[in-house]
């Protein structure tokens, strides 16, 4: 089955700096990647996704790049501030029914002000 | 607030009982996901019903039961429960079956086992 990797487990950066979360994946059929964030506490909500015929998604200060060839994905959060302090997810899949998504083990993410 | 529900918040049992979780999801929605997460975890499937049809399933323990109803709420059972099922579990539910399309949690059932 699939196997996602997630780096680093935590990561602390200055408010105003640039944050980037990385994700290896195992299965080269996985065209779907999700990227969720969990605010202490509160549930997890989908922030960006990106399919593998694309490889780049914007939406206003986050990013997800995906290189296929490599098998490995990546969030970026520029001009961080401190409400992006939070656990962030991975995940990959493929379309299809009895399929699942397959999650990284979480970055904690906290912007010191 | 995504729009699904889950009861009851919090439950605090003994070990070796069983325990029911219980999820509604988003109006129109007909697939429902369960996940476990255990403390600095990820999120670990368990399992996916989609329109009262089991589609999909992960590591779930074979003391953990699960069904969708016609109503199309769903219904998480754990029975001779252990410590180690101390967790959150959280449903989410989503449009199709197709797990690419978005999944909206609920705000999670923590389950303490003592």
């Amino acid at each position: 089955g699939e196997n996602v990797e997630q780096h680093p487990s935590t990561l602390s950066v200055q408010e105003g700096d640039s944050a980037v979360i990385k994700c290896t994946y195992s299965d080269s059929a996985s065209n779907y990647f999700p990227w969720y964030k969990q605010e202490l506490g509160k549930r997890p909500q989908l922030i960006i996704d990106i399919r593998s015929n694309v490889g780049e998604k914007k939406d206003q200060r986050i990013a997800v790049t995906l290189n296929k060839t490599a098998k490995h994905f990546s969030l970026h959060i520029t001009e961080t501030q401190p409400e992006d302090s939070a656990v962030y997810f991975c995940a990959a899949s493929y379309a299809g029914s009895a399929r699942q998504l397959t999650f990284g083990s979480g970055t904690q993410l906290t912007v010191l002000p | 607030d995504s729009g699904v529900t889950q009861t009851p918040k919090h439950l605090i049992t003994a070990t070796g009982q069983r325990v029911t979780l219980r999820c509604s999801p988003r109006s129109g929605d007909l697939s429902v996901y369960w996940y476990q997460q255990s403390l600095d975890q990820g999120l670990q499937f368990l399992i996916q019903y989609y329109n009262g049809e089991e589609r999909a399933k992960g590591n779930i323990l074979e003391r953990f039961s699960a069904q969708q109803f016609p109503d199309l709420h769903s219904e998480l059972n754990l029975s001779s429960l252990e410590l180690g099922d101390s967790a959150l579990y959280f449903c989410a539910s989503s449009v199709d079956a197709d797990p690419t399309y978005e999944q909206y949690f609920g705000p999670g059932t923590r389950l303490t086992v003592t």
